[in-house]
């Protein structure tokens, strides 16, 4: 069974400050994915990775970066917080390329309020 | 550019019925796989059935099934016999098979009543 972790499980943050959300996977997985929920908009993406030290812009980048050090690591940064940044944030893994090796599997999730 | 539409934002149904989400999507590409995910009210999100574009049969897995058309670039999710644990939001996913992203709908929330 994937395991994605994510940390925190919820955060509290004023507007101006940095925030930074962590994702570690232990499956050996190559793409991992940042996703954002709000309410009617369903799940977003904002960065995406298929190799260490390589991220790529999703549909919604603005505002956030990203960092895969490893494999294993996907961090999510908010360098300045914003009010619009509150939102559930998802992280998930996938082995990737192969037919058969596409599925997602997501952590918990973090809640993020930005005050 | 690829896209994700799921139009109904919610339904009700009694238990023990079928209940069928729709779900059409967008891409210039001819190779993709769709997907379908079902996040539970503790906000947790789990696959649970997946077509690839090339297959002309309909995927199926437990009580759910899949209705590809792909000449309307439909893949509607079927339940059979729910069950009031079916409540959950549903989403619609699809990847290109050449790309890395996956691109989800908005979801649809599934109220299963007894």
């Amino acid at each position: 069974e994937a395991a994605v972790t994510q940390s925190p499980r919820s955060k509290v943050a004023v507007t101006g400050g940095k925030v930074t959300l962590s994702c570690h996977q232990t499956n050996n997985h190559d793409y991992m994915y940042w996703y954002r929920q709000d309410t009617g908009h369903g799940l977003r993406l904002i960065h995406y990775s298929y190799v260490a030290d390589s991220t790529e812009k999703g549909d919604i980048p603005d505002g956030y970066k990203a960092s895969r050090p490893s494999q294993e690591n996907f961090s999510l940064i908010l360098e300045l917080a914003s009010l619009s940044q509150t939102a559930v944030y998802f992280c998930a893994s996938s082995e990737g390329g192969g037919l058969e090796q596409n599925t997602l599997y997501f952590g918990a999730g973090t809640r993020l309020s930005v005050l | 550019a690829q896209k994700v539409t799921q139009t109904q934002t919610s339904i009700s149904v009694v238990e023990k019925t079928t209940v069928t989400m729709d779900c059409v999507y967008e891409t210039r590409d001819s190779s993709y796989f769709l997907f379908w995910y079902k996040q539970t009210a503790s906000g947790e999100i789990v696959f649970l059935i997946r077509q690839d574009s090339y297959k002309k049969e309909n995927a199926t897995v437990g009580h759910y099934s899949l209705n590809f058309q792909k000449p309307k670039s439909s893949i509607g999710l079927i339940i059979t016999a729910t069950q009031i644990e079916d409540s959950a939001v549903y989403f619609c996913a699809m990847r290109n098979t050449n790309a890395y992203k996956v691109i989800f709908g908005k979801g649809t929330h599934l109220h299963v009543l007894p």
